[in-house]
């Protein structure tokens, strides 16, 4: 079982959907989540950081982590074709590097 | 935000040659960078840890001899790609961390390597 599992789609939306990104994880161990958005040929750029349960709201975005499922959420309101990317989910422990997930393409239909 | 900078963002070399990629944090100092790299339409793979001052730690199945790591400065690692392979062809990229307990974590622009 892979520690970190993402749905890799592609996930195609009409422009103003909500978007929902789901990732569940293995390792309890895992200390932070992060969301990055990376588009074609470009390094991942960061979208949200959250270190405990609940919600975290930015925007249009929202990040949302439940700890005792081992599962985060990210929600994309008002969707724009700008949005179409790749979404990769992270988690980290201390200064070690990030456990990634496999990320998933959406695509935001005009 | 924090900046992370990676230089060159593509390169083509020839079968049997080295190349040298940069990666720099712009204005902020890390001690730690990691080293990634990518095929298409997959996840990023960790290569190894950068540690300023000392040597890197590689990934199970990463090539220490081919894959050096130098970590001279607070601001900068370098990754060599030595005898580079058409194999050897992908995305490279890097990433620092910031702040003393490292979780937030930047990534470059990465650098897209060819090997012809």
């Amino acid at each position: 079982q892979k520690e970190v599992e993402q749905d890799p789609g592609p996930l195609s939306v009409p422009e103003g959907a909500i978007v929902s990104l789901n990732c569940t994880y293995s390792n309890s161990a895992f200390q932070y989540f992060m969301w990055y958005r990376q588009y074609s040929r470009k390094g991942p750029e960061l979208l949200m950081y959250t270190y405990s349960s609940g919600n975290k709201e930015d925007g249009r975005f929202t990040a949302q982590v439940d700890k005792s499922s081992k599962y985060i959420s990210l929600f994309i309101r008002d969707s724009q074709p700008s949005d179409s990317a790749t979404y990769l989910c992270a988690r980290g422990t201390g200064r070690r590097a990030l456990t990634f997930g496999s990320g998933t393409r959406l695509q935001v239909q005009p | 935000g924090a900046v992370v900078s990676q230089h060159p963002s593509w390169v083509i070399c020839k079968s049997g040659t080295s190349v040298k990629i940069e990666c720099r944090s712009l204005d902020f100092q890390a001690t730690t960078m990691f080293w990634y790299r990518q095929f298409p339409k997959q996840s990023l793979m960790l290569m190894a840890t950068s540690n300023e001052g000392s040597k890197a730690t590689y990934e199970q199945g990463v090539e220490k001899d081919k894959f050096l790591i130098n970590h001279a400065s607070l601001t900068l690692s370098t990754l060599t790609v030595t005898s580079a392979h058409p194999e050897d062809s992908s995305f490279y990229i890097c990433s620092a961390s910031l702040g003393d307990s490292g979780n937030t974590i930047y990534f470059g622009e990465g650098s897209w390597l060819t090997v012809v």
